[in-house]
């Protein structure tokens, strides 16, 4: 299985950008990288998906290098909003034509300080 | 436009009672997944319905079944509960393969979760 492996845990200053770091070195070669945030007693939520290169958005970047084993989110001048549980898992085709399965890792958990 | 939504929010099941889970989604999404997340940890594919009519194993499917009832309702269901089956479950969807959302085909909408406790 295409499981991910992350820091556990990370501190940062409001203001500051976070680069949250994530290892997948089962990815296969269809696989593609996806990033979730997850607030406490809610479900996680969608944040960007890429599959090599850099992708950006109106939240984040997210870097992925040649090979593909590795990834990073980064997350512009970060408030304490920001404060959550971050997940990187492996979007993998289920079917031939349907379903897009995500296989998670355990999270990192972000902690925003005034 | 609720998106997706869970019932119950919480339960608490002796050992060897059965239930179902209950979740539908608006978004008009052909397909849908059944996860569970225990304490501290990731969450773990269950089942999976790719569409209507459909429905696949996902990583840890033993002890449960589902039912996809049709476009909008996939059901969960604990026949013999057990203390392992103690956890968070979450409902969710997504447009399927070839037909992507505005984030990207990988891009799957949760539902609040519902949270099992087994005694």
């Amino acid at each position: 299985l295409a499981k991910t492996t992350q820091p556990i845990s990370m501190d940062s200053y409001e203001g500051q950008e976070v680069n949250i770091t994530c290892s997948h070195n089962n990815i296969a070669t269809n696989d593609y990288i996806t990033w979730y945030q997850q607030f406490p007693s809610q479900g996680p939520r969608f944040i960007i998906q890429g599959y090599k290169t850099k992708v950006t958005n109106e939240v984040a970047s997210l870097f992925i290098p040649a090979d593909r084993k590795s990834s990073t989110l980064s997350l512009p001048r970060v408030s304490l909003s920001d404060t959550a549980v971050y997940y990187c898992p492996v979007g993998r085709r289920g079917r031939e034509t349907g379903a897009n399965n995500l296989f998670f890792g355990t999270g990192t958990r972000l902690t925003v300080i005034p | 436009n609720a998106g997706v939504t869970q019932t119950p929010k919480f339960q608490v099941l002796k050992t060897g009672q059965s239930m179902t889970l209950q979740c539908a989604q608006d978004m008009n999404h052909n397909s849908m997944y059944w996860y569970r997340q225990d304490p501290g940890m990731g969450l773990r594919l269950i089942y999976y319905s790719a569409s209507e009519g459909t429905t696949d194993k996902g990583e840890v499917p033993n002890g449960y079944n589902v039912s996809r009832l049709n476009k909008r309702e996939f059901s969960l269901r604990l026949e013999s509960a057990a203390p392992s089956q103690t956890s968070v479950y979450f409902c969710a969807s997504s447009e399927a393969w070839g037909l992507t959302g505005t984030g990207g085909a990988y891009e799957q909408y949760f539902g609040p979760g519902t949270r099992l406790t087994v005694t």
